[in-house]
């Protein structure tokens, strides 16, 4: 069982440039999520799905956006990437919503110069 | 946005020490999980607690949701270099949808 999967792992990008990481789940999830983890600051999420089609901000949802075109795939975007998104970005799935398991993907390192 | 906050930040100990990790707010959560990370991975549940003053054991781990479920907090028996790992607490917002995470618990335990 591949549960939850990101791509890419690790991306480099100059300040600017757009890029879009990929989660895909298997476990017919209605609830995705995408978090950001900084050192000392835990997990903060930045946007997160209750089903297809629909998405919401979270926290620090300011320079991305998401698509959930499909209940298996949530698409994290940076139109314009700002070194202050370097971090680690972990995507999240979970039956239903926060009274469930999250189970979560390994994470993508970004780094932004 | 509901905020947690979690203690130590940072926490180093011998093998076969006691320690407890306390996660604190001002806010109602319907249910706090705690989470072990290990480096490169993704979070990994280790509990669930539900009910204000509920108590649960995982081997040597001891979990306690405060009575108004605004607190709680992780105790371990006897530590083992295996239990290192970052612990997160997280609390899940009373819309149902949303977790909250504590800034977590940076725990190493030496042999």
């Amino acid at each position: 069982n591949a549960g939850v999967t990101q791509t890419p792992k690790f991306r480099v990008l100059k300040t600017g440039q757009s890029m879009t990481l990929l989660c895909a789940q298997d476990m017919n999830h209605e609830y995705m999520y995408w978090y950001r983890q900084d050192p000392g600051m835990g997990l903060r999420l930045i946007h997160y799905s209750v089903g297809e089609g629909t998405t919401a901000k979270g926290e620090v949802p300011d320079g991305y956006n998401v698509s959930r075109l499909k209940k298996q795939n949530f698409l994290l975007g940076l139109e314009s990437a700002a070194p202050s998104q370097t971090s680690v970005y972990f995507c999240a799935s979970s039956e239903q919503g926060a009274l469930t398991e999250a189970f979560f993907g390994q994470g993508t390192r970004l780094t932004v110069v | 946005t509901q905020l947690l906050e979690q203690s130590p930040q940072f926490l180093s100990i011998q093998e076969g020490e006691n320690l407890t990790v306390y996660c604190n707010s001002s806010s109602v959560f319907s249910s706090l999980q705690w989470y072990r990370q290990e480096p490169g991975e993704g979070p990994v549940l280790l509990v669930t607690v539900v009910t204000g003053g509920e108590v649960k054991k995982l081997k040597r781990l001891t979990f306690q949701f405060g009575d108004a479920r605004k607190d709680s907090s992780l105790h371990i028996t006897a530590a083992q270099p295996g239990d290192t790992g970052l612990y997160l607490c997280a609390g899940a917002e009373t819309s149902g949808s949303r977790l909250t995470f504590g800034e977590g618990t940076q725990l190493t335990v030496n042999p």
